[in-house]
């Protein structure tokens, strides 16, 4: 079964700047995507960012970006320019390429504050 | 706008009682769906998957008798918490697929529900 490490439950930053957010996990697959979803106060889990396990390219998204290190199975988010409606909770989450098994396994998590 | 929909938001029952909680998809076919539960602070563990006309498939330690999954249209899952006791409050959260093995098919999740037996 795969796992997903997130080992900063809390972290914070101050608005403009950088932060970077740790996920490892643990997979015996060599296929498979790996996601970070924000959670906000709403609750509404959205996409933030997602990378396929194929692709060596980083995946971005505007002000954010992933650091994927296949060997190591890290997954960092890297916020830049980091804005108040950034604060939420982030979760890494995998999934695995597998037909029948495209379920996705969630971090415990990560609360980002931002300060003003 | 949300793609998904998931209702009621918050619901208060009497231990013992049934709650059912729907979770539509609003402008898609939703051929898969998928059930989490989320404790305060922690992470969102899957309870189920349900696929639209067959059963639905329960993770190990998820007593598929109480908390029954029906995904009778591709439009519309629901889960029911059956004899709802004190320890089953918790947040609950639906997200839905149009092809669950298409790694290009967005999951919409809905709003969540806040349950509370008292």
């Amino acid at each position: 079964a795969q796992t997903v490490t997130q080992s900063q439950p809390e972290m914070s930053v101050q608005e403009a700047e950088t932060v970077t957010l740790s996920c490892t996990y643990d997979t015996s697959e060599s296929d498979y995507y790996l996601f970070w979803y924000k959670q906000p106060p709403s609750r509404q889990m959205i996409l933030v960012i997602r990378q396929e396990a194929y692709k060596q390219q980083n995946a971005t998204e505007n002000r954010f970006s992933v650091n994927f290190q296949k060997a190591a199975k890290s997954f960092s988010l890297k916020i830049s320019d980091s804005q108040l409606g950034d604060a939420a909770m982030y979760f890494c989450a995998y999934r695995s390429a597998n037909f029948g098994n495209e379920k996705l396994t969630f971090g415990t998590g990560t609360r980002l504050t931002i300060i003003p | 706008g949300a793609v998904v929909s998931q209702h009621p938001s918050r619901v208060i029952c009497k231990s013992g009682t049934s709650v059912k909680i729907e979770c539509r998809s609003l402008d898609f076919q939703a051929t898969t769906m998928f059930w989490y539960r989320q404790f305060p602070k922690q992470s969102l563990m899957l309870m189920a998957t349900s696929n639209e006309g067959s059963k639905a498939t329960y993770e190990q330690g998820v007593e598929k008798d109480k908390f029954l999954i029906n995904h009778a249209s591709l439009t519309l899952s629901t889960l029911t918490v059956t004899s709802a006791h004190p320890e089953d409050s918790s947040f609950y959260i639906c997200s839905a697929t149009r092809d669950r093995h298409s790694y290009n098919s967005p999951l919409h999740f809905g709003n969540g529900t806040r349950l509370t037996v008292t």
